[in-house]
């Protein structure tokens, strides 16, 4: 199933602030979490990643953190910078069988200011 | 980017012609995938290989083609059958299903 739920369509920050980004995903068999950043124009660029069998990975200025029970994946960014306005999506990899594509969420616009 | 060479960046369709949108990696990868985006929106999948000679459709294949002759290649044709094709369209590929996507650059394509 497509992540849905718990979703903001857009979010504003202001320069320096930390933003977090959610994401529910549907389905329970999934083992593999991505979140990815598509800056206007571009495709989209992996940012960190983070299988079921961690709750919590950490990337320069960024945390993945993920919540099994309640079926929660969030993007924490540390002192958000102008740069890191785009869009940014999550995707899970859904039953796990061979002949399979990732599912994609449907995406958070982050606007920061200076 | 990062391997992946899509082109033309931007690629405008006369109504009733098919065109065919190329898709080009040099990281090995076996999997390769074709999504289309919309404004706004999320990215819907058209079309995966995940070897060479077989592809299987995605959620909105109708009006799409593919093949998979080489593992280099996956060339998306939108057909005269595809009444709304304005979009932007990206090609990934990828080691397997539980492993993270690269994506091309994307092109831009348009009905005039």
């Amino acid at each position: 199933g497509e992540s849905v739920g718990l979703h903001l369509p857009t979010l504003s920050v202001q320069e320096g602030d930390n933003s977090i980004i959610n994401c529910a995903y549907s389905n329970s068999a999934s083992d593999y979490f991505i979140w990815y950043k598509q800056e206007s124009g571009k495709g989209p660029q992996f940012i960190i990643d983070i299988r079921s069998n961690m709750d919590k990975r950490q990337g320069q200025r960024v945390t993945v953190l993920l919540n099994k029970t309640v079926k929660h994946l969030s993007l924490q960014i540390a002192a958000t910078q102008p740069g890191d306005s785009a869009v940014y999506f999550c995707a899970e990899n859904g039953p796990n069988q061979a002949g399979t594509a990732l599912i994609f969420g449907k995406g958070t616009t982050l606007s920061v200011s200076s | 980017d990062g391997g992946i060479t899509q082109s033309p960046k931007y690629l405008f369709r006369k109504e009733g012609q098919n065109v065919t949108l190329s898709c080009e990696q040099n990281l090995n990868h076996d999997a390769m995938y074709w999504y289309r985006q919309d404004p706004g929106q999320g990215l819907r999948l058209i079309y995966y290989s995940q070897i060479v000679n077989d592809f299987q459709k995605g959620d909105i294949a109708e009006g799409y083609s593919v093949s998979r002759e080489k593992k280099e290649s996956f060339p998306l044709t939108v057909t005269s059958a595809q009444k709304n094709p304005t979009a932007f369209y990206l090609c990934a590929t990828s080691f397997g299903n539980n492993y993270g996507y690269t994506f091309g650059s994307g092109t831009r394509l348009t009905v005039v």
